[in-house]
C-alpha cells in the first residue's frame, strides 16, 4: 500500500511570510495524483492544489505552489504572503493511476499563523 | 450549488450498539466516499459507492458497511459499536470514480463517540 509521510506536526510561520510544509511518498507507480487538502479547524476540508506525476510543471494556485521532486518522491507545499486564514491542519493526499476515489493521506501538519 | 450535507454532525453510542450514518453528495456526484479520521491513525479510507456498488473497499473489518441509493445519497453503518470507533466520519463525493483528477468534495463530518 502507499505511504504518505508528513514528518512536521506543527509549524507556525508570520503573518505575511512564506512557509513550506513538507510530504514524501511511497510508491512503485509511475503515473499518479497529488493533493493537498486544508482542513480548517471544525470545517470542511477542501483541495488546495493538486499535482499529476506525469506533468514536470510544479502546479499552482494563487498564493499556494508546491515542489514536486518525482525522483525523491517529495511534494512540498509553499504558502507564501501567509494570512490569518491559512491557520489549519493541512493534508498531503496520493491518489493512484486508476483513478479510484480512495486517496492515502498523511497525518497532517498543524499551521498557525501568528499576527 | 450546496455542498456535501451529512447528518447527523455528532452522535453519542455506547459500546455494543450499531450506528446510521448519511451523506448526501453534491447534486449530479455519483461517487461517495467515505473515510475516518482519528488522532490515532489519521485519514483512513473506509469504502466508495459509485452507482449504487460498492467499487473499493479499504482495511476495515466487516461491522463496517455501506449502501447507496439511487439518488447517490449514500448511508454507512456500524454495527457493534467498540471504544475505538469513536471518530470523525467524512464523506466525500466527486462526478465520477475512474477519473485520477476527479477532485472530492468532503462534507462536515460526522463526530461519533461511544461510551
Amino acid at each position: 500500500a502507499q505511504t504518505v509521510t508528513q514528518s512536521q506536526p506543527e509549524m507556525s510561520v508570520q503573518e505575511a511570510e512564506t512557509v513550506t510544509l513538507s510530504c514524501t511518498y511511497d510508491t512503485s507507480e509511475s503515473d499518479y495524483y497529488l493533493f493537498w487538502y486544508k482542513q480548517p479547524p471544525s470545517r470542511q476540508m477542501i483541495l488546495v492544489i493538486r499535482q499529476e506525476a506525469y506533468k514536470q510543471q510544479n502546479a499552482t494556485e494563487n498564493r499556494f505552489s508546491v515542489n514536486f521532486q518525482k525522483a525523491a518522491k517529495s511534494f512540498s507545499l509553499k504558502i507564501s504572503d501567509s494570512q490569518l486564514g491559512d491557520a489549519a491542519m493541512y493534508f498531503c493526499a496520493y491518489r493512484d493511476q486508476t483513478g479510484a476515489n480512495n486517496l492515502f493521506f498523511g497525518t497532517g501538519t498543524r499551521l498557525t499563523v501568528i499576527p | 450549488k450546496a455542498g456535501v450535507t451529512q447528518t447527523p454532525r455528532y452522535l453519542i453510542k455506547t459500546r455494543g450498539q450499531q450506528v446510521t450514518l448519511s451523506c448526501s453528495p453534491i447534486s449530479g456526484h455519483r461517487s461517495v466516499s467515505w473515510y475516518q479520521q482519528t488522532p490515532g491513525q489519521g485519514l483512513q479510507f473506509l469504502f466508495e459507492y459509485f452507482s449504487e456498488t460498492q467499487r473499493n473497499k479499504g482495511n476495515f473489518p466487516g461491522r463496517f458497511s455501506g449502501r447507496q441509493f439511487s439518488n447517490s445519497r449514500s448511508e454507512m453503518n456500524v454495527s457493534t459499536l467498540e471504544l475505538g470507533d469513536s471518530a470523525l466520519y467524512l464523506c466525500a463525493s466527486s462526478l465520477a470514480t475512474g477519473v485520477p483528477g476527479n477532485e472530492q468534495f468532503f462534507g462536515p463530518g460526522t463526530r461519533l463517540t461511544v461510551l
